[in-house]
Order: C-alpha cells, then sequence, then structure tokens
C-alpha cells in the first residue's frame, strides 16, 4: 500500500492564483482530513470528511473549499491565493471508529508571493 | 470546543537522560489521546496512544500516562537517545476530529 499520497511536493503561487492540492489514500478510510503547518508551529485542522459525499469545516478553513467524491480522494482548492497561505499542507487518513490513528501523507509545501 | 494545552515548548535534556511532555485538554468527553512524533522536514508519524480506560501504556522507552480526573496526560521518555531530537505533539479527539497541541521542541544534548 502507498497509503496516503499527496501532489505536488512543492509549489509557488502569485497572489490571486489558484490551484488545487490533492490527496488520495488507498487503505480505504471514510475519514480524511487537511492540516496546515506554519514555520515552527503545530498543526491547524481546515477541512475534515467522514466519508464520501461528507465535508465540514475544521479550525481555519476561510480561503479553502474541498470536496469529497470518492472514498479514496480528498482535494484541497485555493482560489485567490494570499501570502497568509504560505505554509506546509498535510492530508492525514484515518479508520473508522474508535481508533483514530491518522496517517499523514507527505505534505506540499506552498510559497505565495 | 476542544482545547490541548502542551508544555514546555522547548525540551532540552542530556543523552541518556528522560524528558517529560505534558498536556492538558478542557472536553470531559474526550477519550483518546495520540502523541506524534515529527522529525524535521518529515511528516508526523503515531509513536503512541492511550484510550480512557487505561491510565498508564508502555512501549520500549516511551509511556504514557493519564489522569482522566484531572484532564492532562504526559509523555515520557527514557534513555533518550540522539534520534528522539524531533517536534512531539500531544492531541485529544473531540467528535470526528483530533485537537493537536501546538508541540513540543526536544533536543538531545550530546
Amino acid at each position: 500500500n502507498a497509503g496516503v499520497t499527496q501532489t505536488p511536493k512543492f509549489r509557488i503561487l502569485k497572489i490571486g492564483q489558484s490551484m488545487t492540492l490533492q490527496c488520495t489514500q488507498d487503505m480505504n478510510h471514510n475519514y480524511m482530513y487537511w492540516y496546515r503547518q506554519d514555520p515552527g508551529m503545530g498543526l491547524k485542522l481546515i477541512y475534515y470528511s467522514v466519508g464520501a459525499g461528507i465535508t465540514d469545516k475544521g479550525e481555519v478553513p476561510n480561503g479553502y473549499n474541498v470536496s469529497r467524491s470518492t472514498t479514496e480522494d480528498f482535494p484541497l482548492r485555493l482560489e485567490l491565493a494570499a501570502p497568509s497561505q504560505t505554509s506546509v499542507y498535510f492530508c492525514a487518513s484515518s479508520g473508522d471508529g474508535y481508533s483514530y490513528e491518522q496517517y499523514f501523507g507527505p505534505g506540499t509545501r506552498l510559497t505565495v508571493t | 470546543g476542544e482545547n490541548v494545552e502542551q508544555h514546555p515548548s522547548t525540551l532540552s535534556v542530556q543523552e541518556g537522560d528522560s524528558a517529560v511532555i505534558k498536556c492538558t485538554y478542557s472536553d470531559s468527553a474526550s477519550n483518546y489521546f495520540p502523541w506524534y512524533k515529527q522529525e524535521l522536514g518529515k511528516r508526523p508519524q503515531l509513536i503512541i496512544d492511550i484510550r480512557s480506560n487505561v491510565g498508564e501504556k508502555k512501549d520500549q522507552r516511551i509511556a504514557v500516562t493519564l489522569n482522566k480526573t484531572a484532564k492532562h496526560f504526559s509523555l515520557h521518555i527514557t534513555e533518550t537517545q540522539p534520534e528522539d531530537s524531533a517536534v512531539y505533539f500531544c492531541a485529544a479527539n473531540r467528535d470526528d476530529k483530533i485537537i493537536f497541541g501546538k508541540g513540543t521542541r526536544l533536543h538531545i544534548l550530546p
């Protein structure tokens, strides 16, 4: 199993541009999450999903959108990129029920200039 | 909502000594408390977790303790080694989410 994969690994955006960060997992997990991690800081939840067709906001959803059309994929869309969105973005997935262990992808390092 | 407070933010210990990181949480409904380790430039990875029906759990040099009454839990690393240098995050569950603490940067001094 590849686990959780993310593309791209790095990206530089100009202010006002848009992009989609891709996340795919092959563990048949229903729960998926997007976090951002600013330099030297902790993980802040952007959006999460408990299954295909269901998404919900986390702590810092402004400026982002998500969709969950399949169990495997959970893309994160940035509209009108701003310098404040410069960060490392991690996607994670976890299984159902009582176990909440989260498996993280390798991250996408995004710079907005 | 759930708040997870973690301290210290930075910890330096001599190689071979023990390290302790402490966390508190606010939601009494939380029942799952994982700890993640993040090495520089890498993704966070689960190192140990504890559920509310136990007070302590050990895995080799790592142990976690939980005091539900006081709403705090701690990570203990014994006989620290250079490869223990990393950022450690505690977390607690709330509904379908995991809320992370802000992290502790652990330095192992030679």
